[in-house]
C-alpha cells in the first residue's frame, strides 16, 4: 500500500512569513495526525483529525498555526507569521480508526524539514 | 502528567556488540507501548507494539519486552545497517488514541 505522502520535503522561509504543510494520508485511514519534531527531540502531537473533525488540537499555538482536513482525506497545516523556534521537521501520521483501534500504530510520512531564518 | 523517558541518549556499540535500550513511562492507563525506528531525514518506522506486563515481541536482532514501569528494546549481534534513532511511544487511554514520544536513543553501530 502506498504510504503517507507530505510535500515539500523542504522550506526555508524568513521570520513573520507564512508556509503550509500538505498531507495525503494512507487510503482509508480515518485519523490523521501533525507532529512537530525539533531536532534532537521526540515527535510533539500538534493535532488529531478524526475524519474531518478534530478530536485534540491541545498543544496547537492556535494564535499561529492553524489546521484544516477536507472531506476527511487531505490534510494541510499552516503557520502564519512564522517564528524561529519554529524550526522543525513537521510530520504526518495517519492510523485507522474503530474497534481495535488501539491496536493500530501510526504510519508516519517522512516530514518536512523547516527552517525559519 | 504523562511522560516517556527513554536512555541512554546515545550509544555506540561495535559490530556484534549486544546491548539494551530502555523506556521508561509514568502514564494514567496505558492502552499499548510502541517501538520506532527513525533514520535520518524519514519519518518514524513502526516496530513493535506491547500491551502488557510479560509480553515480548520479536523482529530480526530485536525483541522488546515490557513490565509494569518500563520497556526494552534489546539489540543482539547488531549490524551497522540497525543505525538509527530508536523511538519508544506509549498510547494512554481517553477520547484520542494519540502517541506520546519519548526523546529517542541515537544508536550508532561500528563495523
Amino acid at each position: 500500500e502506498a504510504g503517507v505522502a507530505q510535500s515539500p520535503r523542504y522550506k526555508i522561509i524568513e521570520k513573520r512569513q507564512s508556509v503550509a504543510f500538505w498531507c495525503n494520508p494512507i487510503s482509508g485511514h480515518a485519523t490523521l495526525y501533525w507532529y512537530q519534531q525539533i531536532l534532537g527531540q521526540g515527535p510533539k502531537l500538534l493535532i488529531q483529525f478524526q475524519n474531518n473533525g478534530v478530536v485534540d488540537d491541545s498543544q496547537l499555538p492556535k494564535d499561529r498555526f492553524s489546521a484544516e482536513r477536507l472531506k476527511g482525506v487531505d490534510s494541510t497545516l499552516k503557520i502564519q507569521p512564522a517564528k524561529l523556534e519554529d524550526s522543525a521537521v513537521y510530520l504526518c501520521a495517519s492510523s485507522t480508526w474503530g474497534v481495535g483501534a488501539y491496536s493500530s500504530p501510526l504510519h508516519f510520512g517522512n516530514g518536512t524539514r523547516l527552517t525559519v531564518t | 502528567e504523562d511522560q516517556v523517558t527513554q536512555s541512554p541518549e546515545a550509544l555506540r556499540l561495535q559490530e556484534g556488540e549486544s546491548s539494551s535500550l530502555n523506556c521508561s513511562y509514568t502514564v494514567s492507563g496505558l492502552r499499548g507501548l510502541f517501538w520506532y525506528r527513525q533514520d535520518p531525514g524519514k519519518g518514524p518506522e513502526f516496530l513493535f507494539t506491547l500491551y502488557s506486563a510479560g509480553e515480548e515481541k520479536e523482529k530480526e536482532r530485536l525483541k522488546a519486552t515490557l513490565t509494569k514501569k518500563e520497556s526494552f528494546l534489546h539489540i543482539t549481534a547488531p549490524k551497522p545497517e540497525d543505525s538509527a534513532t530508536y523511538l519508544c511511544a506509549v498510547r494512554v487511554g481517553g477520547a484520542t488514541n494519540k502517541l506520546i514520544f519519548g526523546t529517542g536513543t541515537l544508536l550508532a553501530v561500528q563495523p
